[in-house]
């Protein structure tokens, strides 16, 4: 069973700093790493996703970072608003039907 | 409007009461699947199917059972529900294999078997 790993549980960030969560998975047999984004009391939504032929990807304030020889990769999310408060989970792909997800991180962007 | 729809969205029942979540999307997506969201283990797999009449078991399969006759409906069936399976569940839909493919998911079922 895969497992991937995210850190931290939970973090809390003042209005315009920057958020960092971090993801690191056993193997995958695709290089498709996303990330979803889950306001409270809705159902998930694609954030951002990468496909590492390259090692970053960046849309608007929210950047993936990844590393492949150290299995990790990571979402920076840059000038945090308060509307960015949202629990975050990264995912990888074990093969081409399932994804793997991390246990969540719990973002609070205080005004 | 493209949407994964879920029924009910919430729902208490009791230990061994035979109960079934419904779910549809209107995407014409081929995969789609069932998730349980605990807190601090995350989103887990339940099961998935690949198209019609074609199934498999994720990471947590036990307890549960689904079909898929229809391209558009996937139901997850709980024969007998116990406590341990209270959770809030998710199902999810896309154009092709969850590994490699948006998931769209549906607005969630809480569940609480007492």
């Amino acid at each position: 069973q895969q497992q991937v790993k995210q850190s931290p549980q939970s973090l809390i960030v003042q209005k315009g700093g920057i958020s960092i969560i971090n993801c690191a998975y056993e193997n995958t047999a695709f290089d498709y790493f996303p990330w979803y984004q889950q306001f409270p009391g809705k159902g998930p939504a694609l954030l951002i996703a990468i496909r590492p032929d390259v090692s970053e990807k960046k849309e608007g304030r929210f950047t993936i970072s990844f590393n492949k020889s150290a299995k990790q990769f990571s979402l920076h999310i840059m000038d945090s608003q308060p509307g960015d408060s949202a629990t975050y989970f990264c995912a990888a792909p074990p093969n081409d039907y399932k994804l793997s997800f991390g246990a969540g991180t719990t973002v609070t962007v205080r005004a | 409007e493209a949407q994964v729809t879920q029924n009910p969205r919430y729902l208490i029942t009791v230990t061994g009461k035979k109960l079934t979540v419904t779910c549809s999307q209107n995407m014409n997506h081929e995969y789609m699947s069932w998730y349980r969201q605990d807190p601090g283990l995350g989103l887990r797999q339940i099961y998935y199917s690949m198209n019609v009449e074609v199934t498999d078991k994720g990471d947590v399969p036990e307890g549960y059972k689904v079909s898929r006759k229809e391209k558009r409906n996937f139901p997850l069936i709980l024969e007998s529900p116990s406590p341990n399976q209270t959770s809030l569940y998710f199902c999810a839909s896309s154009w092709g294999g969850a590994g490699d493919n948006e998931q769209f998911f549906g607005p969630g079922t809480r569940l609480t078997v007492l």
